[in-house]
């Protein structure tokens, strides 16, 4: 059974509006991390920011914030003022397990497309 | 602060040729490493993990190896390629539970 689900394979947005990638994750660890990467055409992967199940607040860093509702096990990705520079793919990815697990699962990805 | 690198940067090999690919991390200690496999648009395949040296999990049973001879070096091996292994090889760390951070990944085209 898929760990990560990320339902939409690619989208746009419009330079300046916020944008959300979603994500919904499955685990019946209560113990795990969520993250976020993203890849553009180069290659790399870049994290961008990472929620513990633990966490009472969602995640911020900078123009990036993890909607995290743990009982609708979603993780989604929101990008305010989006730019053109964000254009790329963007990777869901879920650690489960507490000390002791290395293991990490990453979602099919959503390729995001910002138009002038 | 801590770097990784991977080389080659790309690579074009023969099926049934061999392959090491290396990757190595500066800065820091005891990294848990890790080899994932990205085929062409799709999202990340775990390949190998490994928590010190001399330690390997496996995740996909397949032609592909993995060895950490280093504390800070994992190298990723086959005897004889396929066309199959094609695709962009991507070397990651951390500490503990905190994310990954990757290398910038190799090219790896079977003809």
């Amino acid at each position: 059974a898929q760990k990560i689900t990320q339902t939409q394979p690619g989208m746009f947005a419009q330079e300046k509006e916020a944008v959300t990638l979603d994500c919904t994750y499955d685990t019946s660890d209560p113990s795990y991390g969520l993250f976020w990467y993203k890849q553009p055409s180069s290659g790399e992967m870049i994290f961008l920011i990472y929620q513990g199940s633990y966490d009472q607040q969602n995640a911020t860093e900078g123009r990036y914030s993890l909607n995290f509702q743990k009982a609708r096990k979603s993780a989604n990705l929101v990008i305010s003022a989006s730019q053109l520079g964000d254009s790329a793919m963007y990777f869901c990815a879920m650690r489960e397990g507490g000390s002791g697990t290395y293991k990490y699962i990453f979602g099919t990805g959503t390729r995001l497309k910002v138009l002038a | 602060s801590q770097t990784i690198h991977q080389w080659p940067a790309t690579l074009v090999q023969p099926v049934g040729s061999p392959l090491s690919l290396e990757c190595t991390v500066e800065g820091t200690s005891n990294p848990n490493l890790y080899w994932y496999r990205q085929a062409a648009g799709r999202g990340l395949q775990l390949l190998f993990y490994s928590v010190g040296i001399g330690q390997i999990s496996s995740e996909v049973p397949q032609n592909l190896s993995a060895s950490r001879p280093q504390d800070r070096q994992f190298i990723l091996s086959s005897k004889k390629l396929l066309l199959s292994d094609s695709g962009f090889y991507l070397c990651a760390w951390n500490r503990g539970r905190e994310t990954q951070y990757f290398g910038p990944g190799t090219r790896l085209l079977v003809l």
